[in-house]
């Protein structure tokens, strides 16, 4: 099955802009995370939300968890040209600690 | 700060070659794991290991895909014979395993090419 689907595909914004992106996932979950890869390079953990929660913070990264709907969102604020990069969620399910990606957003930032 | 370290970061392979692609995971983290990435796609879970011993592997770890920690300080995953196919980054990941289910702290990847 698939898990963590993004939309859209692809975002292109204006530095200071607020970027959203959204994943939706189809079993149930411990916890989602967010995770960020700049081209080529390797995958840096942004914020990881539990089943239980539905809104977390950190810095300029908002993300909710909608379990009903199964789908969460990443909201960057005041966006910068370094933000520019591809953006996945993962999730985790109940049985284990393995990471299902989904297709990921391709978000460049645009001084 | 702490990381995960992959060697080598570009391998060139011909088909049918052995491959054995190397991390070393952040030191006391319990859980193992491996990904991969073929270009343009999504990550794909491969393997996860725990206690010296495969916790869980996906339909694309098959007889050809074998990993082993050696020493306790590396990890690594082995294809036996190469196909065009497992041209691909590979992640290698590690988890502290302190609470349940934990964020994982990935490596830098290894490019993979065959020819």
């Amino acid at each position: 099955s698939q898990q963590g689907e993004e939309d859209p595909q692809a975002l292109s914004i204006q530095e200071g802009e607020n970027a959203t992106m959204n994943c939706s996932y189809k079993t149930s979950i411990n916890n989602l995370q967010w995770y960020r890869q700049n081209s080529g390079r390797g995958l840096v953990h942004l914020i990881l939300i539990r089943s239980n929660e539905r809104e977390k913070h950190s810095g300029r990264l908002r993300v909710t968890l909608d379990t009903s709907k199964k789908s969460s969102s990443l909201l960057i604020t005041a966006s910068r040209a370094a933000d520019t990069a591809s953006y996945f969620c993962a999730t985790v399910g109940n049985q284990g600690g393995k990471l299902i990606f989904g297709q990921g957003t391709e978000l460049s930032v645009k001084p | 700060e702490p990381e995960v370290t992959q060697t080598p970061s570009h391998q060139v392979t011909q088909m049918g070659q052995e491959v054995i692609l190397r991390c070393v995971p952040i030191s006391n983290h319990l859980y193992f794991y491996w990904y991969r990435q073929i270009l343009g796609q999504k990550v794909e879970f491969l393997v996860s290991f725990y206690n010296n011993e495969i916790s869980e592997k996906s339909e694309i770890f098959d007889d050809q895909f074998s990993v082993e920690r050696p020493d306790g300080s590396n990890f690594t995953l082995k294809i036996r014979s190469t196909k065009l196919e497992d041209s691909a980054m590979y992640f290698c990941a590690s988890d502290p395993g302190l609470a349940a289910f934990n964020e994982q702290f990935f490596g830098p990847g290894t490019r993979l090419t065959v020819l």
